[in-house]
């Protein structure tokens, strides 16, 4: 089985910073990886997938790229709606798997 | 793409429990489905996925054997057959729509069910 593991799990930032968050597979996904951005007591929402694309109606501020086992994900000017945890996903063998999550808090 | 998700419910260790996921705005028969879960405070943890035509279905190894996943494509739904229940099952439970019907990563995702497994 794959393994998925983030970091950091906790970033402290403000709004205006550039932030990045990595995700680093156990073995090779290609590029068979998705983002996710959920917020307390909501469902998670796809931001991007095959590491790259952009999912329709997310903002160009965020970023992703990656390949093999290295990804991130890169917010390019944080907003305030970007408080929230992010979870990578890999979605090339079964059983797909999450990492376990980067949560952004303001400083 | 509406998906509702329900039969969540306060069970004892070993017990069973069915959910369902009442899908609306999209041709469900067009998709694979998962189920997602995630336990109180914690992260999400990926559970089931079944392919558009219900043929092949997909587990974690930690609830492989226990749970069955199973689709009614003339109903809408998604069902997730839940035995031999236990306390690490604890959590909310989505329902998820795939982008294709195969499988691949969850575009649209329910609010999802709360199971608690507990004496």
């Amino acid at each position: 089985d794959i393994q998925m593991t983030q970091s950091p799990s906790t970033l402290s930032t403000s709004v205006g910073d550039r932030v990045t968050i990595t995700c680093r597979a156990s073995q090779s996904i290609s590029t068979w990886l998705a983002w996710y951005q959920q917020k307390p007591g909501k469902a998670p929402k796809l931001l991007i997938y095959e590491a790259s694309t952009l999912h329709s109606g997310v903002p160009s501020r965020f970023s992703g790229s990656g390949s093999g086992t290295q990804f991130t994900l890169t917010i390019s000017s944080l907003q305030p709606d970007d408080f929230a945890t992010y979870y990578c996903q890999q979605y090339n063998s079964f059983p797909y798997s999450f990492g376990q999550g980067t949560k952004l808090e303001i400083k | 793409v509406q998906l509702v998700e329900s039969g969540g419910l306060v069970v004892p260790p070993g017990g069973s429990l069915r959910l369902s996921c009442a899908a609306s705005g999209f041709k469900i028969d067009d998709y694979a489905m998962h189920w997602v879960r995630q336990p109180p405070g914690k992260g999400l943890e990926w559970v089931s996925l079944i392919t558009w035509d219900g043929v092949s279905t997909y587990y974690a190894d930690s609830v492989k054997g226990r749970f069955t996943i199973s689709r009614d494509n003339n109903k809408h739904s998604l069902f997730l057959q839940m035995n031999s229940l236990r306390s690490e099952d604890t959590a909310l439970y989505y329902c998820a729509k795939d982008v294709s019907g195969s499988g691949g990563m969850a575009d649209y995702w329910g609010q999802g069910t709360l199971v608690t497994v507990s004496s």
